[in-house]
């Protein structure tokens, strides 16, 4: 079975500062990593995909396989970046339409 | 497009009681799904459904139950409230997964407010 871990409920930086939101997963096949947004009063949306390899917002992630993890990091932080983050993983297979999540990170940047 | 929709956007229930969730999606999505958001507990995946008429058990399904009668709408059903399913519950869609494009992105409705008393 899948497992997605943030090991941080709560992460809090000043505006500027570089931040790093940390994702480990465990799956024995290749899975497909996500990173989801939940900005205040707004809906889940997704903000970037692994296999993309785009910057979304300036957020990178890299998947790391040997470290099985997928963090999300942006050089500079914003205030509108303040949101409870979600790590996703889809696993392979006839599964792959389905996502589990992490428990979620909420961020707070600080003026 | 109104995308993923919900109703009711809030809803306060006494123990024991019963109430049907809506969710309604108009982007001709296959993939439905209900998920329960808990503080510290993330979403956890409660129903799903591929397919018109096919639902099937998330990680959490114990107290629910699900329609999908119309590919448009996936219904969640609370047979016999009680104070544990306070949550709050968010539908998504998403489209078929092809050889092409395996791992589909899943959009998310606005979620409803659920007490139990």
């Amino acid at each position: 079975a899948q497992r997605v871990t943030q090991p941080e409920k709560l992460l809090s930086v000043f505006k500027g500062a570089p931040v790093e939101l940390k994702c480990n997963y465990s799956y024995s096949g290749s899975p497909e990593l996500f990173w989801y947004v939940q900005y205040s009063r707004q809906r889940l949306q997704l903000l970037l995909r692994h296999i993309s390899r785009e910057s979304i917002k300036g957020f990178t992630a890299d998947l790391n396989k040997g470290e099985t993890s997928f963090h999300l990091k942006k050089p500079f932080a914003q205030e509108e970046d303040s949101a409870m983050y979600y790590c996703a993983l889809s696993a392979g297979g006839g599964s792959n339409y389905k996502l589990t999540f992490g428990k979620g990170t909420l961020l707070t940047v600080n003026p | 497009n109104a995308g993923v929709t919900q109703t009711p956007k809030f809803r306060v229930l006494k123990t024991g009681q019963s109430m049907t969730l809506l969710c309604a999606q108009d982007m001709n999505h296959e993939y439905m799904y209900w998920y329960r958001q808990d503080p510290g507990m993330g979403l956890r995946l409660i129903h799903y459904s591929v397919g018109e008429g096919t639902t099937a058990k998330g990680e959490v399904p114990d107290g629910y139950n699900v329609s999908r009668l119309k590919k448009q709408n996936f219904l969640l059903g609370l047979e016999s409230a009680a104070p544990s399913q306070t949550s709050v519950y968010f539908c998504a869609s998403s489209y078929t997964t092809t050889r092409q494009q395996p791992y589909n992105e899943q959009f998310f409705g606005p979620g409803t407010r659920l007490t139990v008393l």
